[in-house]
Formats: structure tokens, C-alpha cells, sequence
């Protein structure tokens, strides 16, 4: 699986839109991106994934660039209680391997 | 659904003894995960099953450590003897195999081993 990259923090405004970026330079063509968060003492929860076009769900959107060597999950109105940790991970659909997690980035949605 | 339960949701017990953790996948998703979380090593995975079988166990940091899953339902993880750097939390994950890749999580077990 493609080795990511991103931010170890980010702050955000409430009500603002969070941007929270990703790089995936070695990202195969079969590969798909996976955005995960995990909230303080709870288990990881999926957010949503895309493979070249942009997604939408009723949590966010992910902007997937062109190359596709980069993305962005957007949170378009952060709210106090999406302050968490957010993994974004590449792999391969179709299998059910494990998920690998690496660092992620820490939202804290201000006040 | 009620989603993935997992029990107890906190254990602490000492070193030596035996723990087991119990685990309760989403009805109908014939993946199921083990993972461990530390400060150290983040999220890991330790063991997976299919269908009740499982298929990769490479994660499992040594014979102390055993997982089963005799029924679709069902799923346990022991640890006999306990050490104290066992002490992390255990998440047990479940998925759809057509869509493998959303796992759903549970609220883990908060292990400490003194």
C-alpha cells in the first residue's frame, strides 16, 4: 500500500470549513483513498473513500487531485465535536486486508 | 444495528493472569478484526478471520496471545500469561466483504496489566 503523508495538527474554526490535506506520491493506479477519524477514547470511524473522481457523503467531501498524488478532506462546517484524528489511508479495494494507520493529523475545532 | 459490541470495556488485572476480551460483529459482515492501540504504535492489527477462519495472524506479538471465532457472532481475544506492556486498548472491527474496505469499529477494551 501507498505510504501517506500528512499534517501531525491542524486548528479550525467552528463553522469553518476544515481542509485537511494528504499526499499519496507513490499511489497506484488501483489504489483508493480511505479517510478515517478517530475521536478521543473511541474506535476509528470510516468517513469516506474515492478512487480518481471527487466524493461526497453526508460527513465530507474529498477532493482527489488530478494526478491523484495528493487530496483533501473537507469538513464544510466544522463542528466542536469533529475534533479528532483524522487518518487518511491508501490501499487496494476488493480485498480485506488490514487497515494501516499511520500518524494522522490532530483537528481541534476552536471555539 | 447496534454495531460492533465489545466486552468488558475496561479490564485491569494483573500480571499473570489470563484475560479474554469478547467481541460481537455487525449481523452479516464476515470480516472481523482485532487491532491494539498504544501510545507507542498507534493502531496495529493483530489477527483477522473470514468466515470464521482466520486468515493472517502475522500481527499476534507472540504465543501468549490467541484469538478464535467459533460462530459468526462471536469472536475472543485471550492473553494468558498478561505483562504489564500488553496494557493498551483492543478494538474489534467487522466489515462486508464487497466492501471490505469500511470497517466499522467498536469502542474498544481499555486493558491495563499491573
Amino acid at each position: 500500500d501507498a505510504k501517506t503523508t500528512q499534517p501531525p495538527s491542524m486548528d479550525c474554526a467552528e463553522g469553518r470549513a476544515a481542509n485537511l490535506p494528504c499526499n499519496h506520491s507513490t499511489i497506484s493506479g488501483n489504489e483508493y483513498v480511505y479517510w478515517y477519524r478517530q475521536i478521543h477514547s473511541q474506535g476509528p470511524q470510516y468517513i469516506i473513500h474515492g478512487l480518481k473522481n471527487n466524493e461526497t457523503n453526508e460527513m465530507a467531501s474529498l477532493i482527489i487531485t488530478e494526478d491523484r498524488k495528493s487530496s483533501t478532506l473537507i469538513l464544510p462546517h466544522a463542528t466542536l465535536r469533529d475534533t479528532a484524528v483524522y487518518y487518511c489511508i491508501v490501499r487496494a479495494a476488493g480485498s480485506a486486508r488490514q487497515l494501516t494507520f499511520g500518524s494522522g493529523t490532530q483537528l481541534t475545532v476552536l471555539p | 444495528d447496534a454495531g460492533v459490541i465489545q466486552s468488558p470495556r475496561h479490564e485491569v488485572t494483573e500480571m499473570g493472569q489470563e484475560v479474554t476480551l469478547r467481541c460481537k460483529p455487525i449481523s452479516g459482515h464476515d470480516y472481523l478484526f482485532w487491532y491494539r492501540q498504544t501510545m507507542m504504535r498507534g493502531l496495529e492489527l493483530l489477527i483477522y478471520f473470514n468466515n470464521n477462519v482466520p486468515i493472517d495472524d502475522s500481527g499476534m506479538p507472540e504465543d501468549r496471545f490467541s484469538a478464535k471465532m467459533p460462530n459468526a457472532s462471536f469472536s475472543t481475544l485471550k492473553i494468558q500469561p498478561s505483562e504489564p506492556r500488553d496494557s493498551a486498548v483492543y478494538f474489534c472491527a467487522s466489515s462486508l466483504s464487497r466492501r471490505s474496505s469500511e470497517q466499522y469499529f467498536g469502542p474498544g477494551t481499555r486493558l491495563t496489566v499491573t
